[in-house]
């Protein structure tokens, strides 16, 4: 049971470029998401998603994509990128729509670290 | 949208005394309340989270409380240790509806020898 799996952990790129980060859970969570991590702004919400096939927008959407065709994996997209998306991604994941303990508790994945020159 | 603000930003605090972070919501909808903690260099794990059908909850030296007519919510951290040094997020939920979290900006606590 490895949780929430983040790939790359470390990523450079130049404005312009594009990428995918990668994110996949074992724990099969109905729920999962993306924050982006800057001093002083705290855990931005980029995109979230409560099961296969659905994906919505978060508070920080522009820039970014989504998909989620399987319950496990939810990749985040940069599709030009800008320097002012250089900061720490964090996927998480949880249990949803359940109000029993342990439900909406989110794992979180160990982080990716994104420089945009 | 859901509005999360957190108070203070900074909290210097001498060992063994208390610690107090406050938060606040826009979104009367919001029934779920964690908090997690972040350790330098590490992700965030929840602590405590409280639901909105109850005003008051312990863990130990945690403890959280939420006033649902004002729309806040405060954690409390009694006899401080230096491992409580952290940042302290807290969060608002709508549950059953799009589940979504959404998080203040964090307090950064420091414990002092």
């Amino acid at each position: 049971n490895a949780g929430v799996t983040q790939t790359p952990k470390f990523q450079v790129l130049k404005t312009g470029q594009s990428m995918t980060l990668q994110c996949a859970q074992d724990m099969n969570h109905e729920y999962m998401s993306w924050y982006r991590q800057d001093p002083g702004m705290g855990l931005r919400l980029i995109h979230y998603s409560v099961g296969a096939g659905i994906t919505d927008q978060g508070e920080v959407p522009n820039g970014y994509n989504v998909s989620r065709s399987t319950t496990e994996d939810f990749p985040l997209r940069l599709l030009s990128a800008a320097p002012s998306q250089t900061s720490v991604y964090f996927c998480a994941s949880s249990y949803s729509g359940v109000s029993s303990s342990g439900a909406n508790v989110l794992t979180f994945g160990a982080g990716s670290r994104l420089t945009v020159l | 949208g859901e509005n999360v603000e957190q108070h203070p930003s900074t909290l210097s605090v001498q060992e063994g005394d208390s610690a107090v972070i406050k938060c606040t919501y826009s979104d009367s909808a919001s029934n779920y309340f964690p908090w997690y903690k972040q350790e330098l260099g590490k992700r965030p794990q929840l602590i405590i989270d409280i639901r909105s059908n109850v005003g008051e909850k312990k863990d130990q030296r945690i403890a959280v409380t939420l006033n649902k007519t004002a729309k806040h919510f405060s954690l409390h951290i009694t006899e401080t240790q230096p491992e409580d040094s952290a940042v302290y997020f807290c969060a608002a939920s709508r549950l059953n509806r799009d589940d979504k979290i959404i998080f203040g900006k964090g307090t950064r606590l420091h414990i002092l020898p």
